[in-house]
Parts: C-alpha cells; structure tokens; sequence
C-alpha cells in the first residue's frame, strides 16, 4: 500500500525566506506527483504537476522536483510572503487513486 | 466555467438518516472522485468512476453509495448516517487516470456532521 509522508508537519519563517517542503513515498510505481494548496475552510488547489518522466516543473516562485527512484519529491518557495501562509499537500498518483500526505502547514509571518 | 461544484456546502443529520451530497463538473473530465478530510488522518479516497455507469471502491467505502449515470454528475450517498460519518467531503475530477492523468480539480467541500 502506498504511504506518503510529509516532512515538517508545521513551519513558520519570516517573509522574504527560501524554503523547502518535502515529500516522500513509499512506491515508486507513479504515473505523477501533484502539489497542492488548502486555504482553511477552502477545497484543495493544484500547484504543479510533475510526470513520473519529469525531473522538475516551476510555476512563479514555485519549483517542484521529483526522483522518483528514491521516492522523494520537493517543493521549493522563493521569497516567500504572507499571502503563501496555508497548507501544502502532495498526492502520488497510481493507476486510478491518488494518495495523498497529512501535508505541511506554512504560516509566513511578515 | 464553474469547475467542480458542491451542494450543499454545510449539512447537519440526526444518526440513521440519509442524505446525498451533490458533485457535478462541467470540463468533461472523465474521473470523478470522492475524498473524506478528517484531523490527522488527511483525505482519504471513498469512491472513484472511471466514466459513465463505472463506479469503484476507494479506501473507505462503508455507508456510502455512489452512481455515475452522466459523465457530469457523481452524488455521493450517506445510506444511514452515523457520528462516524462526520467529516469535510470533497469531490474531485481529473481528465483521466493512469499515465494520462492531469490535474486533479477539487470543490470547495461539504460540510456535514452528524448527531
């Protein structure tokens, strides 16, 4: 069964910072990996799609990578600001379901 | 484009009534999908189609009931609801599945708890 974690749970940094989200999985049989968004009491919104064939996807200040071999995917925020303070998911995509992490929550304190 | 619409948004139920949530998407996506959001547990996959009349189970099917008779719709049964039962639920659809998957788009959520 597949299983994703993601790693740290909860992060707060201070506007203007660098900063990596990670996730990993414990199947690397995946068609993709997709990031996702979650505002508090707001559905889930797509943030980039990496095909298992893909190394790397950027959207913005956004960067997204993926090994799938080891099972690890990253993503990575420029600059962060106020405005990116939510909960980050990513989900592996298998055959007909996507598995998703308990995700990482950001707050950027300005 | 409305995307993947949600009815209703809030919903309150007695133990042992039923309900039916309402998903429907209007960018022809051929998979359609039902998640449960719970704390500490994330989103867990209750029932996925595949297209019209193709229906199957995810990880946590039990009480629910799901039929895909339009490639639009996908309602989401409670068959007789318990406090278990209370949760965030979200619909989702993609263009489809497997190596062909794209982006997955989700409403914005019910929520439904039960007394």
């Amino acid at each position: 069964k597949q299983e994703v974690t993601q790693i740290p749970a909860a992060l707060s940094v201070p506007e203007g910072e660098n900063l990596v989200l990670n996730c990993s999985f414990t199947d690397s049989a995946i068609y993709n990996l997709q990031w996702f968004r979650q505002d508090p009491g707001k559905g889930l919104t797509s943030l980039l799609l990496i095909q298992s064939s893909q190394r790397e996807q950027t959207s913005g200040r956004l960067n997204a990578s993926l090994d799938k071999s080891s099972g690890r995917s990253t993503l990575y925020i420029a600059a962060s600001q106020p405005g990116d303070s939510a909960t980050y998911l990513c989900a592996v995509n298998g055959y007909s379901t996507l598995t998703f992490g308990k995700g990482t929550m950001l707050l950027v304190s300005p | 484009n409305a995307g993947v619409t949600q009815t209703p948004k809030f919903q309150v139920l007695k133990t042992g009534q039923s309900m039916t949530l309402q998903c429907a998407q209007d960018m022809n996506h051929e998979y359609m999908s039902w998640y449960r959001q719970d704390p500490g547990m994330g989103l867990r996959l209750i029932h996925y189609s595949v297209g019209a009349g193709i229906t199957d189970q995810g990880e946590v099917p039990n009480g629910y009931n799901v039929s895909r008779s339009t490639t639009e719709d996908f309602p989401l049964r409670l068959l007789s609801a318990a406090p278990s039962q209370t949760s965030v639920y979200f619909c989702a659809s993609s263009y489809s599945i497997g190596s062909a998957a794209g982006e997955l788009f989700f409403g914005e959520g019910s929520r439904l708890t039960v007394l």
